[in-house]
């Protein structure tokens, strides 16, 4: 099993609203990412948890909040975004804190109105 | 001078020809190279993984690396309609924990 599942697969939010991304995997990496990307972009990393703490944030505005509640599921929780944070939002997982082969959720599309 | 470049495209290529995609980079200090697809409004799907120099043959794909010319490349051969997508080239270090993306290449394979 190499699935990524994230929940939901698409989203449409108000600048005022409070929402939250799932990602899950039971795959037994240790190392668990949220990516962002624009249309016709590459990813873009956001955050990363390495054994369930967060080792990387890639100065991401803190409208933007990860959760690792345990080493399988990752949270992106969301309040008071921007238009301009509507994309594409990908969670990822890697074996561990080298993240060389990395496997991608399908995503969760985000309008922001 | 970015980290790594990859043309954009897009790329049209009628069915059952061979495509070539590539990137180059600057960083010395990579050593894992992978290529990813991604189909339109999906995820990146992981589609070869190389570590440090020389060839990957994986059916139809091909995956090579020369890093003394910093330069990887994705072979297809008998593209397929299915082929269609966006092909992202990543690499990283042996401590990072960041791939660094090209932009990706579009291709469209016609029937």
């Amino acid at each position: 099993d190499t699935e990524v599942t994230q929940t939901p697969k698409h989203l449409v939010m108000g600048m005022t609203n409070k929402k939250s991304l799932k990602c899950e995997q039971h795959m037994g990496h240790r190392a668990m990412y949220w990516y962002k990307q624009k249309a016709k972009k590459p990813p873009e990393l956001m955050f990363v948890y390495s054994y369930e703490k967060l080792s990387i944030n890639e100065s991401v505005p803190s409208r933007f909040s990860p959760e690792c509640p345990n080493s399988s599921l990752l949270n992106l929780h969301l309040h008071a975004l921007q238009p301009e944070d509507s994309a594409l939002y990908l969670c990822a997982s890697s074996q561990g804190r080298d993240g060389e082969k990395l496997f991608f959720g399908s995503g969760t599309q985000l309008s922001v109105l | 001078q970015k980290e790594v470049e990859q043309d954009p495209g897009p790329l049209s290529v009628p069915e059952g020809a061979i495509v070539s995609l590539n990137c180059t980079y600057s960083n010395s200090a990579f050593q894992y190279f992978m290529w990813y697809r991604q189909y339109s409004r999906k995820g990146p799907e992981l589609l070869m993984y190389t570590y440090s120099s020389g060839n990957k043959e994986d059916g139809r794909f091909t995956a090579q690396v020369d890093k003394s010319s910093k330069y990887i490349s994705l072979f297809i051969r008998d593209s397929q309609p299915s082929d269609s997508a966006t092909y992202l080239c990543a690499m990283t270090d042996q401590a990072g924990t960041a791939l660094i993306f090209g932009k990706g290449t579009t291709l469209s394979v016609s029937s």
